[in-house]
């Protein structure tokens, strides 16, 4: 089964420092992928996408990709108390022709004073 | 700022019950998503719904579950002779362009007693 995987955590950094948050994938067919950050009890929210190999940046967060290596990481620079949440990783995932938006289980991001 | 709207944000049903959840995506949006997340799970992917016919779905949505856009503005999810194992927080979502990107709404809690 193509899986998509997220370390759960939780990753705890300082306030100012650079969280990195990690995403494998299975399925070398995928080809664009998301970061959704989601607090407690509420709905995920859209903080990136990313279709190409590289960088991207928006704000304090970089999307970084490497479809060789099949793995999507997220930045956030900076860290507030505020960037505390579960980060949810999700590609598209190929099945029976289609693709089907899959979730991995998420990172909890805790960033302290 | 546009968002997606959804009603009921509580339900509590006897099993064997059958619930409608109601979502309004947002306006200029084509595709039309649920998803569900069970207490402490992953967000899963329910279906998908583009010009007025499901485009995809995965093995959750089985005959239990259907959808319908009955009007230009609302989407719903009916889900017949509910079991304990259906509660969740139902997420609609929507997208401008299918490829994901997805702007989720506030969810339903859905309680099966």
């Amino acid at each position: 089964q193509k899986e998509v995987e997220q370390n759960s955590g939780p990753l705890s950094v300082p306030e100012g420092a650079i969280a990195s948050l990690n995403c494998t994938y299975s399925d070398r067919g995928s080809q664009s992928f998301f970061w959704y950050r989601q607090y407690s009890g509420k709905s995920p929210e859209l903080i990136m996408f990313i279709y190409s190999n590289g960088d991207k940046e928006d704000g304090r967060f970089t999307a970084q990709l490497n479809k060789a290596s099949q793995y999507v990481s997220l930045l956030i620079r900076d860290s507030q108390p505020s960037d505390s949440a579960t980060y949810l990783c999700a590609v598209p995932v190929s099945s029976g022709g289609s693709y089907i938006p899959t979730f991995g289980r998420g990172t909890s991001l805790i960033v302290h004073p | 700022e546009p968002e997606v709207t959804q009603t009921p944000s509580h339900q509590v049903t006897q099993m064997g019950q059958e619930v409608i959840l109601r979502c309004v995506p947002i306006s200029n949006h084509l595709y039309f998503y649920w998803y569900r997340q069970i207490l402490g799970q992953k967000v899963e992917f329910l279906v998908s719904f583009y010009n007025n016919e499901i485009s995809e779905k995965s093995e959750i949505f089985d005959d239990q579950f259907s959808v319908e856009r009955p009007d230009g503005s609302n989407f719903t999810l009916k889900i017949r002779s509910t079991k304990l194992e259906d509660s969740a927080m139902y997420f609609c979502a929507s997208s401008e362009s299918g490829g994901g990107a997805e702007y989720f709404g506030p969810g339903t809690r859905l309680l099966v007693l």
